[in-house]
């Protein structure tokens, strides 16, 4: 079964501080994702990636960076914390074909107080 | 740009019962649809998807989904409903090409009574 994993699973973070969630697939898929889910909103997607190297913005990337290292890993900074990005974060990945289905971790609940 | 609305927040239904969530979603296109389920504490998990071809397509666990042009609609369904259905489910749509670009709806919470 493929696997994506997310760490922390839990942070707390100061508002103006810098704070990084990592993501880790097993996969060997292309394509990996960073949504946010908050009631009423479903999840959004912030930053995707297509391949180790690049980035590309979703539909909120305001407040966010995203790197991809390598195949395997996908990070999401938040360089200025703010109290409205208390939220749970989803990484996921998937492959590059048609209608493929996408794996998610478990998630990271970020609180920025 | 795509949306999707599932305009039932909560579901309650008793166990053995049949379910139906609603899902609309707005495209100019043929777009990929799926249906995605989210236990408590754990990240989504696909239940079914539609591309083309027969609109009525078979999912895990006994769920379905139909799909409609005319009315923009795929329909989760399930027949007799179990306790362990309680879950989160979201219907998600892509218009891109590669189908992997997911906008998804906010979700439709589902309690199964014994």
């Amino acid at each position: 079964e493929a696997a994506v994993t997310q760490s922390p699973r839990n942070k707390v973070a100061v508002t103006g501080g810098k704070v990084t969630l990592s993501c880790n697939q097993t996969n060997n898929h292309n394509n990996m994702y960073w949504y946010r889910q908050d009631t009423g909103h479903g999840l959004r997607l912030i930053h995707y990636s297509y391949g180790a190297g690049s980035t590309e913005k979703g539909d909120i990337p305001d407040g966010y960076k995203a790197s991809r290292p390598s195949q395997e890993n996908f990070s999401l900074i938040l360089e200025l914390a703010t109290p409205s990005q208390t939220s749970v974060y989803f990484c996921a990945s998937g492959g590059t074909g048609g209608a493929e289905r996408l794996f998610f971790g478990h998630g990271t609940k970020l609180s920025v107080l | 740009a795509q949306s999707v609305t599932q305009p039932d927040a909560r579901v309650t239904v008793s166990e053995g019962a049949s379910l139906q969530l609603r899902c609309k979603y707005s495209y100019s296109a043929t777009p990929y649809l799926f249906w995605y389920v989210q236990y408590p504490r754990q990240g989504l998990q696909m239940l079914l998807k539609y591309y083309s071809g027969d609109p009525v397509v078979q999912g895990v666990n006994g769920f379905e989904a139909e799909f409609s042009k005319s009315d923009s609609s795929f329909h989760l369904r399930k027949a007799s409903v179990h306790w362990s259905d309680s879950a989160v489910y979201f219907c998600a749509v892509s218009a891109n090409s590669a189908g992997n670009k997911l906008t998804f709806g906010i979700g439709t919470r589902v309690l199964v009574r014994p």
